[in-house]
């Protein structure tokens, strides 16, 4: 299947600072780049869905100032967490479709975020 | 309301016996169900996918199955190894819009000892 790389894989950053994760798709053109949270032992829950080269859509109770989503190209979507806090420690995960409604979506490695 | 239900939570089985997991939906409309092999502190994997009109596919030791009828899906894993042990996600997507929504299950947490 598809490649998608997400960077970095675990990132440990001070209590209102901001962090920067990377999805990317290496092998094929995503028009839609996902972004989820998942809480130990708990489902992935959607946060917010972007096309690229557009607003991203962010689901209801999602703050998009503090979870900031770009996709400015077709490989590239990112996530930054601003003023982080202790609180939005968690594992955060990327997955990328391409081209039609309902193609297969590929997922990145995930990205384990700890606030302190 | 589309809702994704998966049982049991958790299952512990010995090394190369089989093993059946459930998923129960209730998305409507349809448009198809995965299944995907999530390793602890890893992104999900997929294992299968199945449109409404396919009632069974195989990848390997994993088969899953499909009533599109009564919205079940089960994956059988056979043989099991120590290297299955993981979460299992059963994922349904719609057709009601354009970008085929997911809805994800809790998973079942499979530990396979030796």
């Amino acid at each position: 299947g598809a490649v998608v790389s997400q960077h970095p894989s675990r990132v440990i950053c001070k209590s209102g600072t901001s962090v920067k994760i990377e999805c990317r798709s290496l092998d094929f053109q995503a028009t839609t780049m996902f972004w989820y949270r998942q809480f130990p032992k708990k489902s992935l829950m959607l946060m917010a869905t972007s096309n690229e080269g557009s607003k991203a859509t962010y689901e209801q109770g999602v703050e998009k100032d503090k979870f900031l989503i770009n996709h400015a190209s077709l490989t590239l979507s990112t996530l930054t967490v601003t003023s982080a806090h202790p609180e939005d420690s968690s594992f955060y995960i990327c997955s990328a479709r391409s081209g039609q409604t309902n193609t297969e979506a590929f997922f990145g490695q995930g990205t384990r975020l700890t606030v302190v | 309301k589309n809702q994704v239900e998966q049982s049991p939570q958790s299952l512990i089985i010995l090394e190369g016996k089989n093993c059946t997991l459930q998923c129960n939906y209730t998305v409507s409309p349809f448009s198809n169900l995965r299944w995907y092999k999530q390793d602890t502190g890893r992104g999900p994997v997929s294992l299968t996918i199945m449109t409404f009109s396919e009632n069974t596919k195989s990848n390997g030791r994993y088969t899953a199955t499909l009533d599109a009828d009564t919205k079940q899906s089960s994956l059988h894993i056979t043989a099991s190894q120590l290297s299955d042990s993981a979460s299992y996600i059963c994922v349904v997507s719609d057709r009601g819009s354009t970008l085929g929504r997911l809805y994800f299950g809790r998973g079942t947490q499979l530990t396979v000892w030796p």
